[in-house]
């Protein structure tokens, strides 16, 4: 069974600080990993993709990669209010996408 | 571009009734999945089209199908609908054209399945 493992959270962070969400796999086949925001009563909508390890930066937003370790992360850098939802983390190898159950996240102002 | 659309929106159906849920993807994408969301179970795979043929399938009771017509747009339907079929179900299309963006999913706004 391919797991995807985050915490439930809430992360709680204060505006203007840094948000780190993490994120382990089982499959060490994958090879694509997403990560989604969904906000209360929308769909999902992507926000980064990185498919090898290392830090991939997209504005305010860093993914991270390590494969060895099984591990995605993605740094929020001066965190609004407006960040304020579930992050989800989505993973594919040979296999259709797995979802990890998200990581609710709070800035608070 | 437009992005995928989903109809209804919104859906309220009796126990026992079948429903027919419709997807169109993005413009040039041949690529099909669908979702259901519940709060405790979260994202579950349900079924992807490519081609008009399903490719791979979840875990889910033979009462959920689907299909996929020649301009790429697709259909699930549930019969027999059960309380714990209220979920929120969820399209996703990629272009599968080459290249890494070709794993890049894009989810509809979905549809809210409530079953009284």
């Amino acid at each position: 069974q391919k797991e995807v493992e985050q915490n439930s959270g809430p992360l709680s962070v204060p505006e203007g600080a840094i948000a780190s969400l993490n994120c382990t796999y089982s499959d060490r086949g994958s090879q694509s990993f997403f990560w989604y925001r969904q906000y209360s009563g929308k769909s999902p909508e992507l926000i980064m993709s990185i498919y090898s390890n290392g830090d991939k930066e997209d504005g305010r937003f860093t993914a991270q990669l390590n494969k060895a370790s099984q591990y995605v992360s993605l740094l929020i850098r001066d965190s609004q209010p407006s960040d304020s939802a579930t992050y989800l983390c989505a993973v594919r190898g040979n296999t259709p996408l797995v979802f990890g159950k998200g990581t609710r996240l709070s800035v608070i102002a | 571009k437009a992005g995928v659309t989903q109809t209804p929106r919104y859906l309220i159906k009796t126990r026992g009734q079948q429903v027919t849920l419709s997807c169109s993807p993005i413009s040039g994408h041949r690529s099909v999945s669908w979702y259901q969301q519940t709060p405790g179970q979260g994202l579950q795979f349900l079924f992807e089209y490519f081609s008009e043929t399903q490719r791979n399938k979840g875990n889910f009771p033979g009462r959920f199908s689907g299909r996929q017509f020649s301009n790429s747009r697709s259909e699930m339907n549930v019969s027999t609908l059960e309380l714990g079929d209220s979920a929120l179900y969820l399209c996703a299309s990629r272009g599968l054209a080459g290249g890494t963006s070709s794993y890049e999913q894009y989810f509809g706004p979905g549809t809210r399945l409530t079953v009284t």
